[in-house]
């Protein structure tokens, strides 16, 4: 099955400052790699997804790049903002199936 | 649009009891959904995917007759934890695909259990 690795697993910046967050996959057919941001005690909620047929795509001051050759994805935050300060979980999937999910990066903007 | 919702949000009950957490897609229909068990500062742990009208696919090292998984519309899948056990004290999360939606899975809030 998938197996989906994420670091770092804790992240701190300066509001201002740009954070990296890195997952490798290890299942080449998967085509499906969505980022969930989660506060304490809420829900995972969708914050960007990429599917296998583009490289790179951004909303805002999010973005996600994808190298399939290499199985692996990132998440690009500019400009960090205190209230970006959650736990960031990358997951990869194929098709409709069901996603396999990283093990979390806990970001902490400092303000 | 795509409001999961899940109940109780909360529930604390004695051990050998059994716990039943609702999920259910409120503004769209589901055929899939998938039951997420989250221990405190880790990942998401997939239990089960929940198909509508037939049995539910569990992961490996998930006991089916532990947690019982029912799918019975497109709107509504429950999961049962049987003979309740402190160590099954955590938190449960579903989420539910659209079947407009190719992939994305929308998530439920979670329901919190405690066995004591």
């Amino acid at each position: 099955g998938e197996n989906v690795e994420q670091h770092p697993s804790t992240l701190s910046v300066q509001e201002g400052d740009s954070a990296v967050i890195k997952c490798t996959y290890s299942d080449s057919a998967s085509n499906y790699f969505p980022w969930y941001k989660q506060e304490l005690g809420k829900r995972p909620q969708l914050i960007i997804d990429i599917r296998s047929n583009v490289g790179e795509k951004k909303d805002q001051r999010i973005a996600v790049t994808l190298n399939k050759t290499a199985k692996h994805f990132s998440l690009h935050i500019t400009e960090t903002q205190p209230e970006d300060s959650a736990v960031y979980f990358c997951a990869a999937g194929f098709g409709a199936n069901n996603l396999f999910f990283g093990t979390g990066t806990r970001l902490t903007v400092i303000p | 649009g795509a409001v999961v919702s899940q109940h109780p949000s909360w529930v604390i009950c004695k051990s050998g009891t059994s716990v039943k957490i609702e999920c259910r897609s409120l503004d769209f229909q589901a055929t899939t959904m998938f039951w997420y068990r989250q221990f405190p500062k880790q990942s998401l742990m997939l239990m089960a995917t929940s198909n509508e009208g037939s049995k539910a696919t569990y992961e490996q090292g998930v006991e089916k007759d532990k947690f019982l998984i029912n799918h019975a519309s497109l709107t509504l899948s429950t999961l049962t934890v049987t003979s309740a056990h402190p160590e099954d004290s955590s938190f449960y999360i579903c989420s539910a695909r659209d079947v407009n939606s190719y992939n994305e899975q929308f998530f439920g809030p979670g329901t919190r259990l405690t066995v004591l």
